[in-house]
């Protein structure tokens, strides 16, 4: 899982409640990413950023939302808005935008609401 | 469409013998393809990637992949499977670019591999 730690590993809220997932790199990477995976599934993109400051929507953004203030730390909030957040949650890095560069991945987050 | 597919949900092997873990792509333009591997309840790591140059590609652990352009395929390979091997494997393909470069990637469902004694 390199140097990406999510905390916390298991979450647990009620409906109705925002929670915020960490993610923490210090790999020096420009790029990083939020997606989520399902079983059965493959993994789905949230949220990404390439740089401080900025971030832009994934394939699933509705009903999450992200900050990018640190280059280190790209924080995910799944809001009440979102129609069935229990799901395995796993950021990722990348060194830059260049398409040769692979992501790298956190240990991922287990989120349930009930 | 463009996109990936893992068309074996589970693939079981002994210990000792090769193993193949089989993906195929549909993308425009050339393919960019990776192979991660996750342990339960972790995060995916990074095996190996295909950008461009020779067809078998080496990764981590042992593992190695061909690239077939003519079959559209990204093979999984391992000349001795290990029961430590046991995990859930994804093929992933690049499927555009994101906003501010990067790869948009699309990841197969994943196949469950099995190594017994």
């Amino acid at each position: 899982d390199g140097g990406i730690t999510q905390s916390p590993k298991y979450l647990f809220r009620k409906e109705g409640q925002n929670v915020t997932l960490s993610c923490e790199q210090n790999l020096n990477h420009d790029a990083m990413y939020w997606y989520r995976q399902d079983p059965g599934q493959g993994l789905r993109l949230i949220y990404y950023s390439q740089i401080v400051n900025d971030f832009q929507k994934g394939d699933i953004a509705e009903g999450y939302s992200v900050s990018r203030e640190k280059k280190e730390s790209f924080p995910l909030t799944v809001t009440s808005a979102q129609k069935n957040p229990t799901a395995f949650y796993l950021c990722a890095s990348s060194i830059s935008s260049g398409v040769s560069y692979e992501q790298y991945f956190g240990p991922g987050t287990r989120l349930t609401v009930t | 469409a463009q996109s990936v597919a893992q068309p074996e949900d589970q693939v079981n092997v002994a210990e000792g013998n090769p193993l193949t873990v089989k993906c195929t792509y549909s993308v425009s333009g050339n393919p960019y393809l990776f192979w991660y591997v996750q342990y339960p309840n972790r995060g995916l790591q990074f095996l190996l990637k295909y950008i461009t140059g020779d067809n078998l590609v080496k990764g981590s652990y042992g593992f190695e992949a061909e690239f077939n352009k003519s079959q559209t395929s990204f093979h999984l390979k391992k000349p001795s499977a290990l029961v430590s091997d046991s995990a859930l494997y994804f093929c992933a393909v690049r499927v555009g670019i994101l906003t501010g470069g990067g790869n948009k990637l699309t990841f197969g469902t994943g196949t469950q591999l099995k190594v017994e004694l």
